[in-house]
């Protein structure tokens, strides 16, 4: 199956600092998308980004499908962007969507 | 907004017993899924349903059987619980457009097994 590889594994940053966090994948995918893991466990869908950049407020991300790799994208850094940051990927040949996780970036942003 | 709860948050169980972790879903999903998380893992896939009575393994689904007898409800099921079944449990929820739905999870269930 597919392999999603993230780095770095963790990440400790100072509030207001600006950060990249990089999905490398190792074949084609139609369908990828970044989570943000609160630390109460729950997971929100941050970006749905197969390929190409998007915005919303101080996080962005940029796919490049080609080459086979996602960055996201943290500025200006707020403690409550603390938290496991999964990029999942899905080929195009599964039809259902289902989703291969990365190991995650556990990210803690200090005051 | 997508709800998707999930029955407990926390549960502890006993070696040997039949253990029920529920998830519903409020969006009218194709589809649902139950993922567990361990450290260092991130999340891997159990088992999966596209319709109600209808499933399909994950990546890991020895110990563990599944029932959707209604579209809005996904239960995932031990049989018979072990230590190496202590894990965080997630639930999920997708609308069913195929290969490039966006998924939506609960809260999760942190199970420990003694």
């Amino acid at each position: 199956g597919i392999q999603v590889e993230q780095s770095p594994p963790d990440l400790i940053l100072q509030e207001g600092a600006n950060s990249t966090l990089r999905c490398n994948f190792s074949d084609s995918v139609n369908n990828l998308q970044w989570f943000h893991q609160n630390p109460w466990g729950q997971l929100i869908n941050l970006f749905y980004i197969p390929s190409g950049t998007k915005q919303n407020g101080r996080l962005s991300a940029t796919t490049v499908a080609t080459e086979r790799y996602s960055l996201l994208y943290i500025s200006s850094s707020q403690t409550t962007d603390s938290g496991v940051y999964f990029c999942a990927v899905s080929p195009p040949t599964d039809s259902w969507g289902k989703l291969q996780f990365g190991a995650g970036t556990q990210v803690v942003v200090t005051p | 907004d997508v709800k998707v709860t999930q029955s407990s948050r926390y549960l502890v169980k006993r070696t040997g017993e039949k253990v029920f972790l529920e998830c519903v879903q409020d969006m009218d999903h194709e589809n649902m899924f139950w993922y567990r998380q361990d450290p260092g893992l991130g999340l891997r896939l159990i088992y999966f349903s596209y319709d109600v009575k209808m499933k399909e393994k994950g990546d890991i689904p020895e110990g563990y059987s599944v029932s959707r007898e209604k579209k809005e409800r996904f239960s995932l099921i031990l049989e018979s619980a072990s230590t190496n079944q202590t894990s965080m449990y997630l639930c999920a929820s997708s609308p069913g457009a195929g290969s490039t739905d966006t998924q939506y999870f609960g809260p999760g269930t942190r199970l420990t097994v003694l």
